[in-house]
């Protein structure tokens, strides 16, 4: 079974402060896929970013940076000088990477509410 | 291209009736995804179809709900005897991926928010 936790509920900074949103998980599958979306206000979900298990590499896009460790199964997400446009629920989630049979499912977090005051 | 697109965007419908609600996935996409989000929560998966294989349907809570997809083209998710804890946004997703083959970024369209009252 798979599972994705993100124990952070709700998160507030003020705008131009650094904020990392964590995200644990767990699965059986030796070769998977990490992903990150956006949910802003408007509902639809926005890709961000994809990892493969055997690609520990941390990653930095703009304002946006992942660290990705295997051995604690963590898989955080790090804005920098936050904007409001920040504003929104930020979903971890995993699939398996290669699947004959079955579906290839997202398993989501529950999600990280992040809130950028100006 | 243009992305994945769901209709209605929101729809309100009575207790006991039954609702359709249609997905268009980015072109040339070979997989498809249902997933249902309630309020405040993650996504939970539904159903999956790829290409012209069986679907997988492991997700779906009763069997009030089915789905349908012709070969890579649209596809509708109905729910009948609707019960208001069907109340959600429904989301779907494409992807690029190939049968047998690593999967592939999943790509959502904007959803479509089911209030059943």
């Amino acid at each position: 079974a798979q599972k994705v936790t993100q124990a952070q509920t709700e998160i507030s900074v003020v705008e131009k402060e650094d904020v990392t949103l964590d995200c644990v998980y767990e699965t059986r599958d030796t070769t998977y896929y990490l992903f990150w979306y956006k949910q802003p206000p408007s509902g639809e979900l926005v890709f961000l970013i994809r990892r493969n298990s055997f690609d520990e590499q941390n990653e930095i896009s703009g304002r946006y940076s992942w660290n990705f460790q295997k051995s604690t199964s963590s898989f955080n997400f790090t804005i920098t000088a936050s904007q409001v446009v920040d504003s929104a629920v930020y979903f971890c989630a995993l699939s398996p990477l290669i699947s004959s049979g079955s579906a290839r499912q997202l398993t989501f977090g529950s999600g990280t509410q992040l809130t950028v005051l100006p | 291209g243009a992305g994945v697109s769901q209709s209605p965007s929101n729809k309100v419908t009575e207790k006991g009736k039954d609702v359709e609600l249609r997905c268009d996935p980015i072109s040339g996409h070979t997989a498809l995804y249902w997933y249902r989000q309630r309020l405040g929560q993650g996504l939970e998966f539904l159903i999956y179809f790829q290409g012209n294989s069986a679907p997988d349907k492991s997700g779906l809570p009763s069997d009030r709900f089915s789905a349908e997809r012709t070969g890579e083209s649209v596809s509708t998710l109905t729910i009948q005897r609707t019960q208001q804890e069907d109340s959600a946004v429904y989301l779907c997703a494409s992807s690029l991926e190939k049968w047998g083959a690593a999967t592939d970024t999943q790509y959502f369209g904007p959803g479509t928010r089911l209030t059943v009252l």
